[in-house]
């Protein structure tokens, strides 16, 4: 069984600040991986993908990749209200991509 | 900006029926997916479609679900005999490619609901 761990949260941080959301990963030939944003009723949307090992910075996000631990995140600078929604962590496997549970964000104004 | 549609937005049927989902994915687009969400649960993969045929199928598409691309545009998502716990959003996806740096657009998805 493929796993996509998650901390559901939910995760508040004050606008203005840094949110650190995490992901782990149970296979490791996993290819690439992926943050989604999730508002609730609404579909989930490509924030950013990574598949090297390091960072990826675009605009407020980065993300980071450290395939020899299994692990992803997504750091979101200057928070803003509107980022308030559920963040999913998704990953490619093959011609299957398997998804977190996700994490609740909350930017307090 | 292209994207991927769906109709209906949402659908109501009575358990035993039939329902289809219909999808018209980002026409250069190559790959096929369907996944889908139950209130409050992860999203959960179900299908995936090249070349009009499955390419892969997790253990939750048996026998009950069928995909089909019936012309050029269109890619569709057969339940039979439907469940209550079909219940659920089903979201339809497309990409370009496979090469696992291709991200998945997603459509708006249709609300099943299975009374």
């Amino acid at each position: 069984q493929k796993e996509v761990e998650q901390n559901s949260g939910p995760l508040s941080v004050p606008e203005g600040a840094i949110a650190s959301l995490n992901c782990t990963y149970s296979d490791r030939g996993s290819q690439s991986f992926f943050w989604y944003r999730q508002y609730s009723g609404k579909s989930p949307e490509l924030i950013m993908f990574i598949y090297s090992n390091g960072d990826k910075e675009d605009g407020r996000f980065t993300a980071q990749l450290n395939k020899a631990s299994q692990y992803v995140s997504l750091l979101i600078r200057d928070s803003q209200p509107s980022d308030s929604a559920t963040y999913l962590c998704a990953v490619n496997t093959g011609n299957q991509f398997y998804f977190g549970t996700g994490t609740s964000l909350t930017v307090i104004p | 900006e292209p994207e991927v549609t769906q109709t209906p937005s949402h659908q109501v049927t009575q358990m035993g029926q039939e329902v289809i989902l219909r999808c018209v994915p980002i026409s250069n687009h190559l790959y096929f997916y369907w996944y889908r969400q139950i209130l409050g649960q992860k999203v959960e993969f179900l299908v995936s479609f090249y070349n009009n045929e499955i390419s892969e199928k997790s253990e939750i598409f048996d026998d009950q679900f069928s995909v089909e691309r019936p012309d050029g545009s269109n890619f569709t998502l057969k339940i039979r005999s439907t469940k209550l716990e079909d219940s659920a959003m089903y979201f339809c996806a497309s990409t370009s490619g496979t090469s696992g740096w291709n991200e998945q657009f997603f459509g708006p998805g249709t609300r099943l609901t299975v009374l």
